[in-house]
């Protein structure tokens, strides 16, 4: 059964640095691609960016480039999203998803339960 | 603003059909196939459709999906009161070399 398990929901204050993960298991971590996804509160699902864990290319939505670090470690199949100066507006639910393709079919069919992270001074 | 675009809200009564639109462009549903999420309040979403119109094992075939050019539908059959939930529509999109989502449609049974 393919499972992603993300870790637990963090608080920090603005300027602080944070480092979430995504524990993928049931498949072989490197055929699949892992994305980032955030969903600020009462809002929709914006994609952030998506990482090759075979070598750790990684391709950010540029809504989001130079503002977190996607980075994957195959030996524990698991993918990090890390930021190093937070701000309030950082505040969101943050889902990992696994990226399959066939063809011209993509589809994004395991997420991860979410991690909410809460910025506040 | 989303790069697809969704209808806000949609509502039916029980039993009745409704569908939920989503339009986008040809870097994206014109290129490569649709996929529809369900997500229930507090939930991750949950893959309903893929490659336009399959279902993933366990979702009711009262779900189904359409596409056509740069436009996509998910059309609910004998529609339930459990069918409440927010619905969104993704793609590839090539010009991003990324996903894209609708805005989301918030189903509400009357």
């Amino acid at each position: 059964e393919v499972q992603l398990v993300q870790s637990g929901a963090e608080v920090r204050r603005p300027g602080e640095s944070l480092k979430i993960s995504c524990e993928a298991s049931g498949y072989t971590f490197i055929n699949n691609w892992i994305g980032w996804v955030r969903q600020m509160p009462g809002k929709g699902l914006e994609w952030m960016g998506i990482i090759n864990p075979f070598d750790s290319t990684t391709v950010y939505s540029p809504s989001f480039k130079g503002q977190v670090t996607i980075s994957a470690d195959k030996s524990i199949t698991t993918a990090y999203l890390q930021w190093s100066t937070l701000k309030a507006s950082d505040t969101a639910i943050y889902y990992c998803t696994r990226h399959s393709r066939d063809g011209s079919s993509r589809s994004l069919g395991y997420w991860g339960q979410g991690t909410l992270v809460t910025v506040s001074s | 603003q989303s790069v697809l675009t969704q209808p806000p809200s949609a509502s039916g009564t029980p039993g009745q059909r409704v569908t939920i639109s989503c339009s986008g462009s040809s870097s994206n549903i014109g290129s490569y196939s649709i996929n529809w999420y369900r997500q229930l309040p507090g939930t991750a979403p949950k893959l309903l459709i893929y490659s336009n119109d399959q279902r993933p094992s366990g979702v009711p075939d009262r779900f189904s999906g359409s596409k056509s050019g740069t436009s996509a539908s998910l059309a609910i059959s004998g529609l339930q009161s459990e069918d409440e939930s927010d619905y969104y529509c993704a793609a590839w999109d090539d010009s991003l070399y990324g996903w894209v989502f609708g805005g989301g449609t918030k189903l509400t049974v009357l």
